[in-house]
């Protein structure tokens, strides 16, 4: 029962360059969520889906974006990565919100340092 | 908009001790107040949600929070604290009225250190 599994776990990045966090749930959630979390400022929503196909910004969605081609994943890129985007970058899922919302589930995070 | 304070940066408390980790809401309408905690190079867990009904909410590993309207506070409380428990824990909130994606905003995390 894996839950939500993101890759990769660490990734250092020379400014100017451009990656893909990977996420993926088995638990067949039509909600995925991007977080980043910083030191103090807790964590930001930077894109959402509600479903497959469709994406939304979210708090901070500048410098980012997202896919969501299939269900169980939801992909995170940056184009072209700035040392402001160092964080450690989770995913999350949720059922989608009928009467009342229903809890995130996270994966473990993924570190990205820019230099 | 919506938005969560937690006031403390870290609290320390004694093994044995009764813990309680604060937090504040601002929402226009009805709150969906949430408890989360994480462990060192680990993903959120969920603790406990407030969606309506009784102000005390019970949930996982013995915690419960008291949810205050006229305050608007959900503070987070545990009756005796174990070492286990030193975590990095995190309210978050929604208001009822947003309904479109399940959209939470987090406070900026509370440390929560009990020692032996």
């Amino acid at each position: 029962n894996a839950g939500v599994t993101q890759t990769p776990k660490f990734r250092v990045l020379k400014t100017g360059q451009s990656m893909t966090l990977l996420c993926a749930q088995d638990m067949n959630h039509e909600y995925m969520y991007w977080y980043r979390q910083d030191p103090g400022m807790g964590l930001r929503l930077i894109h959402y889906s509600v479903g497959e196909g469709t994406t939304a910004k979210g708090e901070v969605p500048d410098g980012y974006n997202v896919s969501r081609l299939k269900k169980q994943n939801f992909l995170l890129g940056l184009e072209s990565a700035a040392p402001s985007q160092t964080s450690v970058y989770f995913c999350a899922s949720s059922r989608g919100t009928e009467r009342f919302p229903s809890p995130l589930h996270f994966g473990n995070g993924t570190r990205l340092t820019v230099t | 908009a919506q938005s969560v304070a937690q006031p403390e940066d870290q609290v320390n408390v004694a093994e044995g001790n009764p813990l309680t980790v604060k937090c504040t809401y601002s929402v226009s309408g009805n709150p969906y107040l949430f408890w989360y905690v994480q462990y060192p190079n680990r993903g959120l867990q969920f603790l406990l949600k407030y969606i309506t009904g009784d102000n005390l909410v019970k949930g996982s590993y013995g915690f419960e929070a008291e949810f205050n309207k006229s305050q608007t506070s959900f503070h987070l409380k545990k009756p005796s604290a174990l070492v286990s428990d030193s975590a990095l824990y995190f309210c978050a909130v929604r208001d009822a009225s947003h309904n479109a994606g399940n959209m939470l905003t987090f406070g900026g995390g509370t440390r929560l250190m009990v020692k032996p």
